[in-house]
């Protein structure tokens, strides 16, 4: 059973490019949750998502970022016309439901130039 | 903002038991108690979670207080590949981290 899928594990984009980040859950996983981490800081929740429904975005930057998880696929994390302060880790998780722990992936690390 | 507070670091001989304390005094009563790491620049681990009742799997005990409003995390035998940040997380829902305590296992 592989655990939380992320990719790709490094992404360079220059300003002003998009940025996508996938996130496929643990089978049987039907809750994905995104977090990012800027250098030498802590994880900050962004998103919390199930199939076709975003039921907590209250961490979301109000511009240039969205987020999705459709009925067939992984997770995405989009980023719109980045700058270099969106450089940072993004992890996604996973789990059954909300009392459940979650299932971190490996992160991507986004560098924007 | 966390619901938790933590010292934020912390030392531990190798071979020795690491207790790691958690100060939660607002938790309400449907909310867990989350316990997770982070090795350096890994994704965070989750470790064990509970209600009210001790817990303990492979990797830790969770000694929770009588009122909830603290708690222990507890690695038996602590090694050096147990050197990470740890993190006390109290919720219902989505997880919000706090700054975690720095754990260093000592040779």
């Amino acid at each position: 059973n592989a655990g939380v899928m992320q990719n790709p594990r490094h992404l360079v984009r220059r300003r002003g490019q998009e940025a996508r980040l996938r996130c496929s859950p643990m089978k049987g996983h039907s809750h994905v949750y995104w977090y990012r981490q800027l250098p030498e800081e802590g994880l900050k929740f962004m998103v919390y998502l199930q199939k076709e429904n975003i039921i907590d975005e209250s961490g979301m930057p109000k511009e240039r970022f969205s987020a999705e998880f459709p009925k067939e696929g992984p997770s995405i994390l989009r980023i719109q016309q980045v700058v270099r302060g969106d450089s940072a880790a993004y992890f996604c998780a996973s789990s059954r439901g909300q009392i459940y722990g979650y299932t971190f992936g490996s992160g991507t690390r986004l560098t924007v130039v | 903002d966390a619901k938790t507070t933590q010292p934020p670091s912390m030392d531990c001989a190798e071979g020795r038991a690491a207790n790691l304390p958690c100060n939660h005094s607002t938790i309400s009563g449907n909310e867990y108690v989350y316990w997770y790491r982070q090795i350096h620049s890994q994704g965070p681990q989750y470790i064990i979670h509970g209600l009210k009742n001790n817990e303990t799997n492979e990797m830790a005990s969770l000694i929770i207080t009588e009122d909830r409003k603290s708690s222990t995390l507890i690695l038996p035998h602590a090694t050096l590949r147990d050197t990470a940040v740890y993190y006390c997380i109290v919720g219902d829902d989505k997880i919000i981290f706090g700054k975690g305590t720095r754990l260093h296992i000592l040779p």
